[in-house]
Parts: structure tokens; C-alpha cells; sequence
């Protein structure tokens, strides 16, 4: 059964870098049929879409976030990260990670529908 | 991007009664070469992760119940529970996978016991 865990600090101050990592088990996080996301959610509110990375290293970001996101993958490990910079208090949101099924044709993949997630982790921004 | 929009923001139905949520996307996500509409929904119990039910509009995941289904296609969905149980308590978001980046997702409609 595939697991995905979040880790990474509950807090973080105002204008610092937001690091969280997600650690796959029960899979590879090299097979060519996922990709890999990050969503986060607001307390109260609904579902933002950060960013998603290939196996490859190839990533998309949400346009709203790209000035601020790097998201990398560690093959070796299973794990995938996220970096959020500048962080402010709008940052603060339970951050999930998830797999992207991909389809894949005439050599291009892309991310579809997500098939397992994460419990999710709680961000918060404040000094 | 795509905008998804739903409705109602929330509703309550009685136990064993019919629940349809809508949702809608600002342009077509179905695809003309496969026939394909690029729209999953997912479930949220609170405190918990969404938990995904159905992709390609109508395609129920492996272990849903089969009181939910989806249809729709090109702009138009909906997600029907035919007979609300008491674990459907819920909100349940539309996402769209046909134009990206950004993924998408609507903003949730909350589901309650009557």
C-alpha cells in the first residue's frame, strides 16, 4: 500500500523559506507512470494546487507561486521536497503531498487526477 | 486557467435520499481525440486528506461505493450520492486535469445529515 508523509517545521517566521519533504514508501518514486505534487488548504478554506515534479526533475509550478517554489526529487531516498520562500501569513495551510497519475503520449506526459495523498502537515507563518 | 465553480456551497439531505452536487469549468475539458472529459472529484472528511472517487468524469476509483457516480461532459458535471449514508458527511471538490499548470479545483461543497 503506497504512503505518503509529510515532514517538516510547524512554524515558520514571516519573510524565511517554508521547506517541506515527502517521503514515499510502498512505491517508487521513479516509475514513469506518476508524477508528484504539493497542495496546500487554508484552515476553513478549499484546495490550491502548488506544484508537481517528474521523476525526471521536470516540474510545473502554479503560476500564482512560481516566483517563490522549487520543488526537487530525491530518487535515492523516495522523498520529494518543496521550498516556499518569503513566506507571509497567507502561507499559513495544512500542506499536503500527492501522486498524479501521468499519461503519457507521443513521448509527452502529463499530470491527471491524484490517487493517494498524504495526511497532510500544518504550516504556520507567524514570528 | 480553468475556473471551476460549484454548487450549491452546501446542502443537507436526509439519510437514504438523493445528494447531487454540481460543478462547472470555465471551458471544455473534454478532450476530442480520446473523448475524454479531465475531471476527477475527490471526498474530504474533516481532519482528513481528500480521498479521490472518481476521474475521467465518471470513472469511480477501485473501492468507491457504488452510490457515487459522476456525469457530465465538456463544462457540466455532477456527482450524485443516491443514497446519503452518515460517512458521506463530507465536502466534495471537482478538480480539472485538462489544462495545466495551474491544476484547479472548485471551491467545495459541503454535504450534511438533514
Amino acid at each position: 500500500q503506497l504512503q505518503l508523509q509529510e515532514s517538516g517545521p510547524g512554524l515558520v517566521k514571516p519573510s524565511e523559506t517554508l521547506s517541506l519533504t515527502c517521503t514515499v514508501s510502498g512505491g517508487s518514486i521513479s516509475s514513469s507512470s506518476y508524477y508528484w505534487g504539493w497542495i496546500r488548504q487554508p484552515p476553513g478554506k478549499g484546495l490550491e494546487w502548488i506544484g508537481s515534479i517528474y521523476y525526471s526533475g521536470s516540474t510545473y509550478y502554479n503560476p500564482s507561486l512560481k516566483s517563490r517554489v522549487t520543488i526537487s526529487v530525491d530518487t535515492s531516498k523516495n522523498q520529494f521536497s518543496l521550498k516556499l520562500s518569503s513566506v507571509t501569513a497567507a502561507d499559513t495551510a495544512v500542506y499536503y503531498c500527492a501522486r498524479h497519475v501521468a499519461g503519457c503520449s507521443g513521448g509527452s506526459c502529463y499530470s491527471l487526477h491524484f490517487d493517494y495523498w498524504g495526511q497532510g502537515t500544518l504550516v504556520t507563518v507567524s514570528s | 486557467d480553468i475556473v471551476m465553480t460549484q454548487s450549491p456551497d452546501s446542502l443537507a439531505v436526509s439519510l437514504g435520499e438523493r445528494a447531487t452536487i454540481n460543478c462547472k469549468s470555465s471551458q471544455s475539458v473534454l478532450y476530442s481525440s480520446n473523448n475524454k472529459n479531465y475531471l476527477a472529484w475527490y471526498q474530504q472528511k474533516p481532519g482528513q486528506p481528500p480521498k479521490l472517487l472518481i476521474y475521467w468524469a465518471s470513472t469511480r476509483e477501485s473501492g468507491v461505493p457504488d452510490r457515487f457516480s459522476g456525469s457530465g461532459s465538456g463544462t457540466d458535471f455532477t456527482l450524485t450520492i443516491s443514497s446519503l449514508q452518515a460517512e458521506d458527511v463530507a465536502v466534495y471538490y471537482c478538480q480539472q486535469y485538462y489544462s495545466t499548470p495551474p491544476v484547479t479545483f472548485g471551491p467545495g461543497t459541503k454535504v450534511d445529515i438533514k
